[in-house]
């Protein structure tokens, strides 16, 4: 069975500094897909940067990145110039490719952001 | 606009009495699925379904039903609910499994 670990479950930055988010998964699939998710106190779920497993490049979305390591099975999340409106709750995120589940997301715990001003 | 519809967005209930959520997409999806959020857990899959007619169960599937008559429809039934199912709920579709999916807005559901 896959699980999704995110060992830190609070974490503070100061507005305009980087940030990186640890997640380390455990999988013996070699075709799967990760994603990281962003939760506002609004508590709408939001995509924030998706990975598929055998893409070696590591996925970039404007000021988000990922450090897809795939050997050490690790998917870390790194936010550039953080600002106030990206303090949220993320969740990593596994799905293995061809799923019979209909593509079941497996989630970690999730980690607690803080941007301060 | 392309989103996934839930209701209620609050519910408090008593235990035992039957409720629906309803959920529904307007992008054409075929997949769709049910997620249980809870705190230190995150979320979990209860139920999926792959197309209309075709559910099976995920991993917390106790005390929760499923229907997909429509393509667009996927409400969730708990027949007699009870305090341990109190949770955040949230529906989600997918086109495809690379882009991941798309989430309702969620369900604060309150068993007393």
């Amino acid at each position: 069975a896959q699980t999704v670990t995110q060992s830190q479950p609070e974490m503070s930055v100061q507005e305009a500094e980087t940030v990186t988010l640890s997640c380390t998964y455990d999988t013996s699939e070699n075709n799967y897909y990760l994603f990281w998710y962003k939760q506002p106190p609004s508590r709408q779920m939001i995509l924030v940067i998706r990975q598929e497993a055998y893409k070696q490049q590591n996925a970039t979305e404007n000021r988000f990145s990922v450090n897809f390591q795939k050997a050490a099975k690790s998917f870390s999340l790194k936010i550039s110039d953080s600002q106030l409106g990206d303090t949220a709750m993320y969740f990593c995120a596994f799905m293995k490719q061809r799923d019979n589940q209909g593509g079941k997301l497996i989630f970690g715990q999730g980690t607690e952001l803080s941007v301060k001003p | 606009e392309a989103q996934v519809t839930q209701n209620p967005r609050y519910l408090i209930t008593v235990t035992g009495k039957k409720l629906t959520v309803t959920c529904s997409q307007n992008m054409n999806h075929e997949y769709m699925s049910w997620y249980r959020q809870d705190p230190g857990l995150g979320l979990r899959q209860i139920y999926y379904s792959m197309n209309v007619e075709v559910t099976d169960k995920g991993d917390v599937p106790e005390g929760y039903k499923v229907s997909r008559k429509e393509k667009r429809n996927f409400p969730l039934i708990l027949e007699s609910p009870s305090p341990n199912q109190t949770s955040l709920y949230f529906c989600a579709s997918n086109f495809r499994q690379a882009y991941g999916y798309t989430f309702g807005s969620g369900t604060r559901l309150t068993v007393v």
